[in-house]
């Protein structure tokens, strides 16, 4: 039940694309849904987060879209530049917890 | 402000010996987290501090201990080294516990395990 389920592994993206990129939960008492941005050699840096009252967030070109029925929750790159080409993880948590369960990570290469 | 340190950067380590990583997190930040990523696992939670108390511990045997001084600086310790401790271990820091919003990770330290 602790599990976030991630996809695609791997995604190649032309610049200017849509890079899409979908996470699904079990665990019902998650109330706050992170993206992480990973370049090689540094730290998770926290992207772009949601919780399960709203339905969408956009932050420029990042917006995650949030089905709480479905239990799913996806990130999508606009206008997808070659300067974004890293891992992704989606992640979730429960409240009062510093815990952050993890996805498995999406490694996205945008090609000019 | 400087952002979360780790040290070593980098360590290489054989099996059965013990190593201890530090962690400076954040000026005014009271809360460190630790963890694991490895390419099979991903990133795996391994223990939070916050003001000297351990409030969390993830899935990990007994062989992986941590400590936070009265200074929010935080060490974890790994005695009796496996090869399946080879990975990036990341240390983050909040400036309360269980406050998801305000995690931030720092480079990690890289251990490799001969």
């Amino acid at each position: 039940q602790q599990q976030v389920k991630q996809s695609p592994q791997s995604l190649i993206v032309q610049k200017g694309g849509i890079s899409i990129i979908n996470c699904a939960y079990e665990n019902t008492a998650f109330d706050y849904f992170p993206w992480y941005q990973q370049f090689p050699g540094k730290g998770p840096a926290l992207l772009i987060a949601i919780r399960p009252d709203v339905s969408e967030k956009k932050e420029g070109r990042f917006t995650i879209s949030f089905n709480k029925s479905a239990k799913q929750f996806s990130l999508h790159i606009m206008d997808s530049q070659p300067g974004d080409s890293a891992t992704y993880f989606c992640a979730a948590s429960r409240p009062g917890y510093q815990k952050v369960t993890f996805g498995t990570g999406t490694k996205l290469q945008v090609i000019p | 402000k400087a952002g979360v340190t780790q040290t070593p950067r980098y360590l290489i380590k054989t099996r059965g010996q013990q190593v201890t990583l530090s962690c400076s997190p954040i000026s005014g930040h009271r809360s460190v987290s630790w963890y694991q990523q490895t390419p099979g696992q991903g990133l795996q939670f391994l223990f939070e501090y916050f003001s000297e108390t351990q409030r969390n511990k993830g899935n990990f045997p007994g062989r992986f201990s941590g400590r936070q001084f009265s200074n929010s600086r935080s060490e974890m310790n790994v005695s009796t080294l496996e090869l399946g401790d080879s990975a990036l271990y990341l240390c983050a820091s909040s400036p309360l516990a269980g406050n998801q919003e305000t995690q931030y990770f720092g480079p990690g330290t890289r251990l490799l395990v001969l």
